[in-house]
């Protein structure tokens, strides 16, 4: 069964500082997403990426956030200057065309200390 | 915004009972998804739904669509010990939109 593979699993960091979360998603998938999900809380849509740019984001999605898919299997999630209220876990997904069946990952937990 | 809302938030059931759980919104969906969440991975699709008035199977599980496009229903027949998670419905309103997640209902299985 293909996977969206996402790395790392938990990443500890100091507030202010920068982080990326990688995912690797299905190979023949072409959206992209990623989703967080505050302890105890919902899944919250973050942002939507197709054709190499982003397609749509949420209020969540500011400045401090960017996505990138440096080469044709990596999909990653920046956050600048990372902040308390950024500790979630964070989801990566994607899906076929023609689909909503998206799959996810495992996530990565991001704790900002 | 597009909010979705489900009922009941927790359920306590014992092994072999069958479960009901309800998702509604203010606003009509094209597409509803049900997924199920265990702790510390990531949301897994149980089922999916195109048309309004759709029912599908899949295993114990049964979905429908409902007629007016702002509801679902999800049932578990006779529940065992790894149904229990979260399961959060979903919503697509168009084919360009993301989904939406609704908050979840949390079910506990006991023995």
């Amino acid at each position: 069964e293909p996977e969206v593979t996402q790395t790392p699993s938990h990443q500890v960091t100091q507030m202010g500082q920068e982080v990326i979360l990688r995912c690797v998603p299905i190979s023949n998938h072409l959206y992209f997403y990623w989703y967080r999900q505050i302890l105890g809380q919902k899944v919250e849509f973050l942002v939507s990426f197709y054709n190499n740019e982003i397609s749509e984001k949420s209020e969540i999605f500011d400045d401090q956030f960017s996505v990138e898919r440096p080469d044709g299997s990596n999909f990653t999630l920046k956050i600048r200057s990372t902040k308390l209220e950024d500790s979630a876990m964070y989801f990566c997904a994607s899906r076929q065309r023609g689909t909503w069946g998206y799959t996810f990952g495992s996530g990565t937990r991001l704790t900002v200390v | 915004g597009q909010q979705l809302n489900q009922s009941p938030q927790s359920m306590f059931i014992q092994e072999g009972e069958d479960v009901s759980m309800n998702c509604t919104s203010s606003s009509i969906f094209n597409t509803w998804l049900w997924y199920k969440q265990d702790p510390g991975e990531g949301p897994v699709l149980l089922i999916a739904l195109y048309k309004a008035g759709e029912l599908t199977s899949n295993g114990r599980l049964t979905a429908q669509f409902g007629i007016t496009r702002k509801d679902s229903f999800l049932n578990i027949s006779a529940s065992i010990p790894s149904d229990v998670g979260i399961y959060f419905c979903a919503g697509v309103k168009t084919s360009y939109d993301k989904v939406i997640f609704g908050p979840g209902t949390s079910l506990s299985v006991i023995p």
